[in-house]
């Protein structure tokens, strides 16, 4: 069965330091997204992109964060310098088209110390 | 208003009974509703979901029951096993740009064996 991956699945990180998470899609998806949950509490939406650009993004995804694929199958995020408050799990999801479930990995814990 | 509101927050339930689980919305515009189970350090995954169009979906012991007019929607676990401990999220997917879903808080869910 197609899953989104993601590595690493834990990542510890300095304050300030920049941390690059990285996803793999299900082939064939078209949207793309990150959502992000801090312990304990629901998931939030961060950033969707189709087509090779965000098509939106909540107020959380301020400019320490960018988006990018790099390639026909990797979708990373950067958290450019981070804060104690950046640590929490990060999903990547993926849709195939819209009104479809999306598919989310299995997460990266992000732990900012 | 973006929000799915849910409840109860948490539910403890006999073996073999049945969990109900409730989720309310005001926005219209939301047009795909899907639920997530998530256990511990893991990522959501699809249970079931529903189209508004659609008043009941059931898949095995998991049955949604969708009120169009009231803006409201619930998850039924027939039958609960130990095993269906975790948390559920019901979501709601909007098309803004990039079709995001929107989570509710979640409800922990404990089936006491």
């Amino acid at each position: 069965e197609p899953e989104v991956t993601q590595t690493p699945s834990h990542q510890v990180t300095q304050m300030g330091q920049e941390v690059i998470l990285r996803c793999v899609p299900i082939s064939n998806h078209l949207y793309f997204y990150w959502y992000r949950q801090i312990l304990g509490q629901k998931v939030e939406f961060l950033v969707s992109f189709y087509n090779n650009e965000i098509s939106e993004k909540s107020e959380i995804f301020d400019d320490q964060f960018s988006v990018e694929r790099p390639d026909g199958s990797n979708f990373t995020l950067k958290i450019r310098s981070t804060k104690l408050e950046d640590s929490a799990m990060y999903f990547c999801a993926s849709r195939g088209g819209l009104s479809t479930e999306a598919f989310f990995g299995q997460g990266t814990r992000l732990t900012v110390v | 208003q973006q929000q799915v509101k849910q409840s109860p927050q948490s539910l403890i339930v006999q073996k073999g009974g049945i969990s109900i689980i409730n989720c309310a919305y005001e926005n219209t515009a939301f047009d795909y509703f899907p639920w997530y189970q998530q256990f511990p350090g893991k990522g959501p995954a699809l249970l079931i979901a529903i189209r508004p169009d659609v008043s009941e979906k059931k898949e095995g012991r998991f049955t949604i029951s969708f009120n169009k007019s009231a803006k409201q929607f619930s998850l039924h676990i027939m039958d609960s096993q130990p095993g269906d401990s975790a948390t559920y999220f019901c979501a709601a997917s909007i098309n803004t740009g990039g079709f995001k879903t929107i989570f509710g808080a979640g409800t922990r869910l404990f089936v006491k064996a």
